[in-house]
């Protein structure tokens, strides 16, 4: 299919980790991209990998990404009360020769975090 | 990391008329973007921004209606033509800068409601 999918809703209690997935469409496409949207605010950049890595880490995020399956996660650790938000995964595809590529989102994961 | 500004935040229109929004990036940008996100929904590029010549269009949008601007490499803007209640939506500025290509940054949005 065309489109990149995540599942709509999360819930985790204050302190667990949460792991939220997403299916991209384009085996060729070079960065995949987490992105937070706090109620009522722009988009900020969370963290990204190119796509020949299988992790990254960054404080208390993980990103997996199993290219073979067109399958990437986000793992938050230790989930806070702040966390809570709508989480966009993206995929930079690539357009042919040219290096512009833009991005595709998912449709959002809406993290609830329970104290 | 890059500061993008847009301007409104939000407005409220008549049915009919036209908004132009304001976008202004901090840094020097390599590639500008504009997107819309309707109400509960993902990110849908509109358009590329190209600095000194016209738009590139995605399917579905088109310069008469999305009429965008670019004089320089950090500043455009995007109006709304000939508004309906359906171009309600949060409007995005967003933007890849020249030390940091990987990576694209998003304004905080325009909140456009149209009566």
């Amino acid at each position: 299919g065309e489109d990149v999918e995540q599942s709509l809703f999360l819930s985790v209690r204050e302190g667990d980790s949460s792991v939220i997935n997403c299916t991209y469409t384009d085996s060729s496409s070079t960065y995949l991209y987490w992105y937070k949207q706090e109620p009522g605010a722009g988009l900020q950049l969370l963290t990204y990998i190119f796509s020949n890595m299988d992790m990254k880490q960054d404080q208390r995020l993980t990103v997996l990404l199993n290219k073979k399956d067109k399958h990437l996660s986000l793992r938050i650790a230790d989930t806070q009360t702040g966390d809570s938000a709508i989480y966009f995964c993206a995929e930079r595809r690539s357009e042919g020769s040219s290096n512009t590529g833009k991005l595709i989102f998912g449709q959002g994961t809406t993290l609830q975090v329970k104290p | 990391s890059a500061v993008i500004s847009q301007k409104p935040s939000r407005d409220i229109c008549q049915r009919g008329t036209s908004l132009t929004i304001q976008c202004q990036v901090d840094s020097q940008v390599t590639m500008m973007f504009w997107y819309r996100q309707q109400p509960g929904q993902s990110l849908t590029l509109i358009a590329t921004a190209n600095q000194g010549s016209e738009a590139t269009y995605e399917s579905g949008f088109v310069i008469d209606k999305f009429p965008i601007s670019r004089p320089n490499l950090t500043f455009s803007t995007l109006t709304v033509s000939n508004m309906s209640p359906e171009d309600s939506s949060i409007y995005l500025c967003s933007a890849r800068v020249q030390q940091a290509d990987n990576e694209q940054f998003f304004g905080p949005g325009t909140r456009l409601t149209v009566l």
